[in-house]
């Protein structure tokens, strides 16, 4: 089955510096990568996704970037804010209609003021 | 609309007894997931659905029973429960094709069980 690892665990960064976390999948054939947003306490929630056919998309100060071949995704968060601590998920899964999601272990991020 | 709402929020079971976890969501969703959290990881999942009447295994169904006979409705059942089930069970649906972006799964505030 599909196995994704998510690197680093915990991250740290100054206010108004950037933040990229990276994710690695194993199964070839995943073509949709979601990150999910959980806040201390609360649940986790959609924050941006991409799909096998593009290579980077972006939403205002976050973009995740794709790399198919590498079998890799990042996602990049510019202008941090302490509003953006919280524990942030990748995840992994097949053509949709597959709906076995799999997710990395975590990222806990800390803005810094 | 409430969205996906889950209950109890907390729960301690003795090891050995049984419940059931509720899930509900009012957006007319035909597909509905349980996921586990432990401590420091990622959700797993354990049952979905694709509709009433529809379920299906996922990652980490052994413990565990779902059923489905309405589209609101989507209880997961623990039976003799053991230390390992320790954990925050989580909810979740998607839209169906044509409601709005059929790839995000909307997620319920998580029930807490703790088995001693």
């Amino acid at each position: 089955g599909e196995n994704v690892e998510q690197h680093p665990s915990t991250l740290s960064v100054q206010e108004g510096d950037s933040a990229v976390i990276k994710c690695t999948y194993s199964d070839s054939a995943s073509n949709y990568f979601p990150w999910y947003k959980q806040e201390l306490g609360k649940r986790p929630q959609l924050i941006i996704d991409i799909r096998s056919n593009v290579g980077e998309k972006k939403d205002q100060r976050i973009a995740v970037t794709l790399n198919k071949t590498a079998k890799h995704f990042s996602l990049h968060i510019t202008e941090t804010q302490p509003e953006d601590s919280a524990v942030y998920f990748c995840a992994a899964s097949k053509d949709f209609g597959n709906e076995k999601l799999t997710f990395g272990t975590g990222t806990r991020l800390t803005i810094i003021p | 609309n409430a969205g996906v709402t889950q209950t109890p929020k907390f729960r301690i079971l003795k090891i050995g007894q049984s419940m059931t976890l509720q899930c509900a969501q009012d957006m007319n969703h035909n597909y509905m997931y349980w996921y586990r959290q432990d401590p420091g990881m990622g959700l797993k999942l354990i049952y979905y659905s694709v509709g009433a009447g529809i379920t299906d295994k996922g990652e980490v169904p052994n413990g565990y029973n779902v059923s489905r006979s309405t589209t609101e409705d989507f209880p997961l059942r623990l039976e003799l429960a053991a230390p390992s089930q320790t954990s925050v069970y989580f909810c979740a649906s998607r839209p169906n094709s044509g409601q709005g972006d059929p790839y995000e799964q909307y997620f319920g505030p998580g029930t807490r069980l703790t088995v001693t």
